[in-house]
């Protein structure tokens, strides 16, 4: 399995645009998570999803942040419109089904967003 | 919410010395505590983790300890190498899983020669 796959790697948008993040989860996992990370406040749990149904939204910021999860391969986190604030390192993670199996979130390689 | 402080922020350490990164969490209800390892450029990845029916794990040269009367937990690295230095983050969960886990700001671990 080639793990959690994200695109793109970098974005760099002007403010006011449309920004959409991809996710392809680990196959088989049932948890999707997004998370963000910048230097102030370090790594922050967006919006976890599981079966494809969002569980607890809490962590998205704004209106402007929306999660998608059309099926079990698939999901999006689009902002809009994107504010310099925004600029992070957004992170996909996808953990596996079952108590006792779900304690590890394996994390993709991040989306560099630069909002100017 | 679960508020998870961690320390310190930057931690240099001469290589085969011991590294320790502490961190604590406001919610005595959180019972599940993994330790995430991220080097540059990298993605997070799981090293460790404790439940909170336990008071102390090892694996190798890494331990975690655990004390949920202070609410507070450790990381210890023993005879640290280059390849230590990284990026730790605690985190702490409500869930007994990976779900709905607070992370703390992280530890830049610096191991030099």
């Amino acid at each position: 399995d080639a793990g959690v796959i994200q695109s793109p790697r970098h974005e760099v948008t002007e403010m006011g645009q449309e920004v959409t993040l991809r996710c392809k989860p680990i196959s088989g996992h049932d948890y999707l998570f997004w998370y963000r990370q910048t230097m102030m406040r370090g790594l922050e749990l967006l919006i976890y999803f599981n079966n494809n149904v969002p569980i607890d939204d809490s962590g998205m910021p704004e209106d402007r942040f929306s999660a998608k999860m059309p099926n079990a391969s698939f999901s999006t986190l689009k902002i809009q419109p994107s504010e310099p604030r925004d600029s992070a390192v957004y992170f996909c993670a996808s953990s596996p089904p079952g108590r006792l199996k779900n304690t590890e979130a394996f994390f993709g390689q991040g989306t560099r967003l630069t909002v100017v | 919410g679960e508020n998870v402080e961690q320390h310190p922020s930057t931690l240099s350490v001469q290589e085969g010395d011991s590294a320790v990164i502490k961190c604590t969490y406001s919610d005595s209800a959180s019972n599940y505590f993994p330790w995430y390892k991220q080097e540059l450029g990298k993605r997070p990845q799981l090293i460790i983790d404790i439940r909170s029916n336990v008071g102390e794990k090892k694996d190798q040269r890494i331990a975690v300890t655990l004390n949920k009367t202070a609410k507070h937990f450790s990381l210890h690295i023993t005879e640290t190498q280059p390849e230590d230095s990284a990026v730790y983050f605690c985190a702490a969960s409500l869930t007994g899983t990976a779900s709905k886990l607070t992370f703390g700001t992280g530890t830049r671990l610096q191991v030099t020669l």
